[in-house]
């Protein structure tokens, strides 16, 4: 299994309150991404990273940002969050820009984040 | 643990027989294709990808078919095992620099 770790797995926090969800690799991968997972919906961009210190939006990236200082970790941050974003979110990781090419996405185990 | 089974469609098949799961994708001009498993409590997993310039690729007791005339692409597992149950889903890209759209799953359940 890639070297994905996801913290916290799991999180009850109040509208309103900020989250920071960590994604930490040690596969030395140069892109990841976080998506969200809802039921009725498949797998949703978030932001995504190509390299330290460079990120871009994807397709559901209101309310959320993205911060990556190295290499090894993306972090998604909810600055205040909403009971719309209760929901999985998955880190993922490519040696390759999956964007550009075939490159293979390997993900992390989740973490499920619930807005009260 | 980690899943969003819930309200998706459901095959169930016997242990030993061979299982097909279906997807239909949207955009013609989409040139890549990826088939994901995802077990209950974990992220989704890799399993076999294929280009639009092929209509079928075969793994290790895997096979993908890609009818490109009527959008179509299928993921047949043979010889289906408990431990193939999971929600299966299609990822398509179209072109460079274009993301991975996944769609909603599959799940399949194994009887023994």
């Amino acid at each position: 299994d890639a070297g994905i770790t996801q913290s916290p797995r799991h999180k009850v926090t109040e509208t309103g309150t900020p989250v920071t969800l960590r994604c930490h690799q040690t596969e030395n991968h140069r892109y990841m991404y976080w998506y969200r997972q809802d039921p009725g919906h498949g797998l949703r961009l978030i932001h995504y990273s190509y390299g330290v210190k460079d990120t871009d939006k994807g397709e559901v990236s209101d309310g959320y940002s993205v911060s990556r200082s190295k290499t090894e970790d993306f972090l998604l941050t909810l600055e205040s969050a909403t009971s719309s974003q209760t929901s999985v979110y998955f880190c993922a990781i490519s040696e390759r820009n999956s964007m550009a090419s075939t490159g293979e996405l390997f993900f992390g185990e989740g973490s499920r984040l619930t807005v009260l | 643990g980690e899943s969003v089974g819930l309200h998706l469609p459901t095959l169930s098949v016997q242990e030993g027989d061979n299982s097909i799961i279906n997807c239909a994708y949207s955009n013609s001009a989409s040139d890549y294709f990826i088939w994901y498993k995802q077990e209950s409590g974990k992220g989704p997993q890799f399993i076999i990808d294929i280009r639009s310039n092929m209509d079928k690729r075969q793994g290790q007791r895997v096979t993908v078919l890609l009818n490109k005339t009527v959008k179509h692409l299928s993921l047949q597992i043979a010889a289906t095992q408990p431990g193939d149950s999971a929600v299966y889903f299609c990822a398509e890209k179209t072109g460079a620099n274009s993301k991975l759209t996944f769609g909603k799953g599959i799940t399949l359940s194994v009887r023994p």
